[in-house]
């Protein structure tokens, strides 16, 4: 089985300034996916960033990007030019597809709460 | 247009009562979803489905069941609830082909409240 590790349950930064987010999974598998998604206080669930793991290359939208380091099984998000909007919880995600007819399954992390602070 | 919904979004009820939770997603996916997030706001599958047909039953009392009248719904029933019920639950689907990353639409969410 899966397991996905947040370290930091809770974080700020200030306004404009740069903030990063660990995460480390576990898992025997070579083919998967890792997601960062955010939920801020609405609870609506938004993914922000998503890695496949057979790309060497890490992933990046506008100003978030991630770190993802197959070998050490880490894949933190760092956020650029924090805003106040950017204040959520955020989920790092390990995906498991289970075949053409049977979806995937997401396993979560334990959150980490993000404050930016003005 | 909404792509995964849930009604309804707030539900306050008894315990001992019984109780459902609709969700219907528009976006032609295949397989969809049902989620448990408890007040640590840990998330944790519960359910998913495939074109009607069960995928993923993880260890749920037998008080909770699922039903899926077509690919495009998926109803959580709860039966004789309890206080720890109370939690948001999320539905969310996902497509079997044409993206490669399959990833998963969430709906809003329910908060149910058991007293």
């Amino acid at each position: 089985a899966q397991t996905v590790t947040q370290s930091q349950p809770e974080m700020s930064v200030q306004e404009a300034e740069t903030v990063t987010l660990s995460c480390t999974y576990d898992t025997s598998e070579n083919n998967y996916y890792l997601f960062w998604y955010k939920q801020p206080p609405s609870r609506q669930m938004i993914l922000v960033i998503r890695q496949e793991a057979y790309k060497q290359q890490n992933a990046t939208e506008n100003r978030f990007s991630v770190n993802f380091q197959k070998a050490a099984k880490s894949f933190s998000l760092k956020i650029s030019d924090s805003q106040l909007g950017d204040t959520a919880m955020y989920f790092c995600a390990f995906m498991k597809h289970l075949g053409e007819t049977s979806g995937s399954r997401l396993t979560f992390g334990e959150g980490t709460q993000l404050t930016v602070n003005p | 247009d909404t792509a995964v919904s849930q009604t309804p979004k707030y539900l306050v009820t008894q315990m001992g009562n019984d109780k459902s939770i609709k969700c219907e997603q528009n976006l032609g996916h295949d397989t969809m979803y049902w989620y448990k997030q408890d007040s640590k706001k840990f998330l944790k599958i519960m359910f998913s489905y495939n074109n009607k047909e069960l995928i993923i039953n993880e260890t749920v009392p037998n008080r909770f069941s699922p039903k899926s009248p077509d690919k495009a719904h998926l109803n959580l029933h709860i039966n004789s609830l309890e206080l720890g019920d109370s939690a948001v639950y999320f539905c969310a689907s996902s497509p079997d082909s044409g993206k490669i990353s399959y990833e998963q639409y969430f709906g809003p969410g329910t908060r149910l409240t058991v007293t």
